[in-house]
């Protein structure tokens, strides 16, 4: 079975760091591009970041540019986020999604949520 | 880059068709056929519904149907069920170095 799985959400004060995880399995996951979306409470989905299959490419979207990266270890079948200087507005549910033809998020996690609060 | 317009909420009775616009620009919905659908329930991940404007993975039903018209995408379902009452989203690829990639607002799909 093809399958996500996020970890690494958690309660973290304004300033903080958080390293949000994705377990691959059921395909070869070194053979596909991968992002992350998000969800903030009550809101829409917003990508966040992607990276190519062999990490040569990264992209960000301009909220988080510069304060998150991403990463991958397919050694593992695993997916990264490392969130620095995190604000108020990155609460939300982090989706890790597979990127299959034309860019289309063809296989989704369940989500971890991320809360930022003092 | 803005998210991509779509109305807050669209309505119809089972058996009948509800079509959902996703507007947005030429440096996005209308400059690439990038353009994907996803169905979300309640506390649910996404799932994807169309791809490339008007493609269908495996396993959805057919009574799902895209297309786009200049810088607008539309989803289309027909023969609306108790069970299409979800939140949808539209998405396009954009190019642009500060966000790639946009999703649309949202539209929550009742079934009357």
């Amino acid at each position: 079975e093809v399958q996500l799985v996020e970890s690494g959400g958690d309660l973290v004060q304004p300033g903080g760091s958080l390293r949000l995880s994705c377990a691959a399995s059921g395909f070869t996951f070194g053979t596909y591009w991968m992002s992350w979306v998000r969800q903030a409470p009550g809101k829409g989905l917003e990508w966040v970041a992607n990276i190519k299959e062999d990490e040569s490419e990264r992209n960000y979207a301009d909220s988080v540019r510069g304060r998150f990266t991403i990463f991958r270890d397919n050694a593992k079948n695993s997916l990264y986020l490392q969130m620095n200087s995190l604000r108020v507005e990155d609460t939300a549910k982090y989706y890790c999604a597979r990127e299959g033809v034309r860019a289309a998020r063809d296989v989704w996690g369940q989500g971890t949520t991320v809360t930022v609060s003092s | 880059q803005s998210a991509l317009t779509q109305p807050p909420s669209a309505s119809g009775s089972p058996g009948q068709s509800v079509t959902i616009s996703c507007t947005g620009t030429s440096s996005d919905v209308g400059g690439y056929n990038y353009v994907s659908w996803y169905q979300q329930y309640p506390g649910k991940a996404p799932k994807l519904m169309i791809y490339e404007v008007s493609k269908r993975p495996s396993g959805v039903p057919d009574r799902f149907s895209g297309s786009k018209s200049g810088n607008t995408a539309s989803l289309t379902v027909s023969g609306l069920q108790a069970e299409d009452e979800a939140d949808y989203y539209c998405h396009s690829y954009t190019g642009s170095y500060n966000n790639f990639y946009v999703f649309g607002t949202g539209t929550k799909v009742t079934v009357l």
